[in-house]
């Protein structure tokens, strides 16, 4: 079946920076793309959606970058803070509604002091 | 805070044991979810439900059943464990016209010895 998958299993960077998270997916037909973040002992929380019509959507320190050529998906968190040390999951979906998402493997984002 | 709670957070439990793993949610929401994940890895779908009466098996095939009476209830069992289903469940809910936004709970750490 189709999957989502990521670059880069780990990702240091120093607190203030920012962080860029990529993500490449296969299934040219989804039209939902979803960023979870994951806390150690928590279950993945929601962080930010964009469908394929847009190319960019920016949340609270949080922008997604959707390149459809090349079915890659980023997310960019600005001023990176130990608060952001989690592991990131991008998902996508065929709709908003109904279909079920597919998850990637993951990227462990860890915050330097 | 998500309103959506698991219990047991931690079960450990012998082989041939019958375990249920409880699920549920305040929020009203029609789609309720069953994932699978290993430690640092990728989340897998295992159950989803449309809403009451509704199951389906998800991706990964998996030797638990669900069941769906109640809106709010979306219990997972396992009728006889194995060490193979030694794993973290996550249970997670949506609003169907809006399902790129689950909501997770904490999860289950089941261990079979």
């Amino acid at each position: 079946g189709e999957s989502v998958g990521l670059h880069l299993p780990t990702l240091s960077v120093q607190e203030g920076d920012n962080s860029i998270i990529n993500c490449a997916y296969s299934n040219s037909a989804s039209d939902y793309f979803i960023w979870y973040k994951q806390e150690s002992g928590k279950g993945p929380q929601f962080i930010i959606d964009i469908r394929s019509n847009m190319d960019k959507r920016q949340g609270q320190r949080v922008t997604v970058l959707l390149n459809k050529t090349v079915k890659h998906l980023s997310l960019q968190i600005a001023a990176t803070q130990p608060g952001d040390s989690a592991v990131y999951f991008c998902a996508e979906t065929l709709d908003n509604y109904g279909q079920n998402f597919v998850f990637g493997p993951g990227t462990r984002l860890s915050v330097l002091p | 805070e998500a309103d959506i709670y698991q219990t047991p957070r931690y079960l450990v439990i012998g082989t041939g044991k019958k375990i249920t793993l409880e699920c549920s949610q305040t929020m009203g929401h029609d789609k309720m979810y069953w994932y699978q994940q290993d430690p640092g890895m990728e989340l897998h779908l295992i159950h989803y439900s449309y809403g009451v009466n509704s199951t389906e098996k998800g991706d990964l095939s998996s030797e638990s059943t669900v069941s769906r009476i109640r809106t709010e209830h979306f219990p997972l069992t396992l009728e006889s464990a194995r060490p193979s289903h030694t794993s973290q469940y996550l249970c997670a809910s949506s609003e169907f016209f809006r399902d790129t936004e689950a909501f997770f709970g904490q999860g289950t750490r089941l261990t079979v010895v």
